[in-house]
């Protein structure tokens, strides 16, 4: 299996300030990969797809990029409303497999 | 408009199976490249993929549930169900099951989730 490893495990920042959060996967997944932000109690909703597509309705200070092994998150100007867990997951092999997690926390 | 909502037992014993029910609207799994996926979160493993049933009766299991899993569907009634047998405690936590395009690997919609709790 693909292993996704997700960096920082949590990370607290200020309104207004840019996070980052990145993913590493075992192998080449040549961009097959989205993010999810989750929500206590709530299930997963798609971010980002095919590294840096925005999904529907997401708002542009979300970004994704990277390419080969290395793939990252941008917040931008973060948003009080943006306090969630994030998570990457690789689509280009089965089975499809998940990042860790990054808990995103208003400092 | 995509929905889907998971339902189950809730709790269930050791060695007990666990049978889910995923009820959906807004799509047929009797269309082509439609597809319903299982995934669950759980404290020990994070997110993991565990199933997909295709409109053609196809699947996929994760190899290291393979053994333990079963997908089925009923297209006439928009369900799809994920059977696994002989839960231990590490099989607690929340399943959810999502809609699956073939030429798309990422979940776009999702259900709400249903907590499952194995405790003897």
């Amino acid at each position: 299996d693909i292993q996704m490893t997700q960096s920082p495990a949590s990370l607290s920042a200020s309104l207004g300030e840019t996070v980052t959060i990145e993913c590493r996967a075992s192998e080449d997944i040549y961009s097959n990969l989205a993010w999810y932000q989750q929500k206590p109690g709530n299930s997963p909703q798609l971010l980002i797809y095919d590294a840096n597509s925005l999904a529907d309705g997401v708002p542009s200070r979300f970004s994704g990029s990277g390419s080969g092994t290395q793939y990252s998150l941008k917040i931008n100007s973060l948003q009080s409303e943006d306090v969630a867990s994030y998570f990457c997951q690789q689509y280009n092999n089965y089975p499809n497999t998940f990042g860790a997690g990054t808990k995103l926390e208003l400092k | 408009q995509v929905s889907l909502k998971e339902s189950g037992p809730g709790i269930l014993q050791p060695f007990q199976t666990l049978s889910l029910t995923c009820s959906f609207s807004g799509f047929s799994l009797g269309t082509s490249n439609m597809g319903v996926g299982w995934i669950r979160q759980t404290s020990g493993k994070g997110l993991e993929y565990l199933a997909t049933i295709w409109w053609d009766d196809d699947k996929y299991f994760n190899p290291s549930l393979n053994s333990r899993l079963t997908v089925s569907k009923d297209t006439s009634n928009n369900q799809a169900f994920l059977k696994i047998t002989s839960v231990d405690t590490a099989d607690t936590g929340t399943y959810y099951c999502t809609q699956r395009l073939l030429y798309r690997g990422y979940f776009d919609y999702w259900g709400q989730g249903v907590m499952v709790t194995v405790s003897s």
